[in-house]
């Protein structure tokens, strides 16, 4: 069975400080990891997947297979960063996801 | 423009009644999926479909029931609704890209509330 756990539910910091979005997953092969992103009054949208190594919005994230963690990190958060964050899974199936529970991050002024 | 619709956005409505929420797709994705969310939760996949004529449940029980008579149409059903079935329901839809690995994209979501 596949897992994604998220630990916290809320993650408040300053503008300007460093954030990191834990995700932790379980999964007996090759998975793949992803971040969705859901703000204010929009659907959710896929932010970045650990295949593509890419930053986007200055988010980064990598996969640590040994630690079974998918962690997205941004140096220096700002505002419209706020958020809904969900770390999802994709097992062998290839196309179905798992979710873990989200992350509200708010950015305050 | 490719996208994913849902409708009704938001509906209320009484305990017993019979519903669907719409969710039509424009992007020629053969897979399409159901999820359902409580504010502030965890999505869990309650139908999704590999194709015409295809329908599975997913990992979370549900009593709704889902049809796919046509690739770009994937509407769920309530035969009798209850305050349990409360919630947000998300639509998406996902494209195999080159690499082998899929996307999903999700529609804006249909909020019910049985009261």
């Amino acid at each position: 069975a596949q897992r994604v756990t998220q630990p916290e539910k809320l993650l408040s910091v300053f503008k300007g400080a460093p954030v990191e979005l834990k995700c932790n997953y379980s999964y007996s092969g090759s998975p793949e990891l992803f971040w969705y992103v859901q703000y204010s009054r929009q659907r959710l949208q896929l932010l970045l997947r650990h295949i593509s190594r890419e930053s986007i919005k200055g988010f980064t994230a990598d996969l640590n297979k040994g630690e079974t963690s998918f962690h997205l990190k941004k140096p220096f958060a700002q505002e419209e960063d706020s958020a809904m964050y969900y770390c999802a899974l994709s097992g062998n199936a290839g196309n179905m996801l798992t979710f873990g529970g989200g992350t509200r991050l708010m950015v305050k002024p | 423009e490719a996208d994913i619709y849902q409708t009704p956005r938001y509906l209320v409505i009484g305990t017993g009644k019979k519903i669907t929420l719409e969710c039509s797709q424009t992007m020629g994705h053969d897979k399409m999926y159901w999820y359902q969310q409580d504010p502030g939760m965890e999505l869990h996949l309650i139908h999704y479909s590999y194709g015409v004529n295809s329908t599975e449940k997913g990992d979370l029980s549900s009593e709704s029931t889902v049809s796919r008579i046509r690739t770009e149409h994937f509407p769920l059903t309530l035969e009798s609704a209850r305050p349990s079935h409360t919630s947000q329901y998300l639509c998406a839809s996902s494209k195999r890209r080159g690499t082998g690995s899929y996307e999903q994209y999700f529609g804006p979501g249909t909020r019910l509330t049985v009261t």
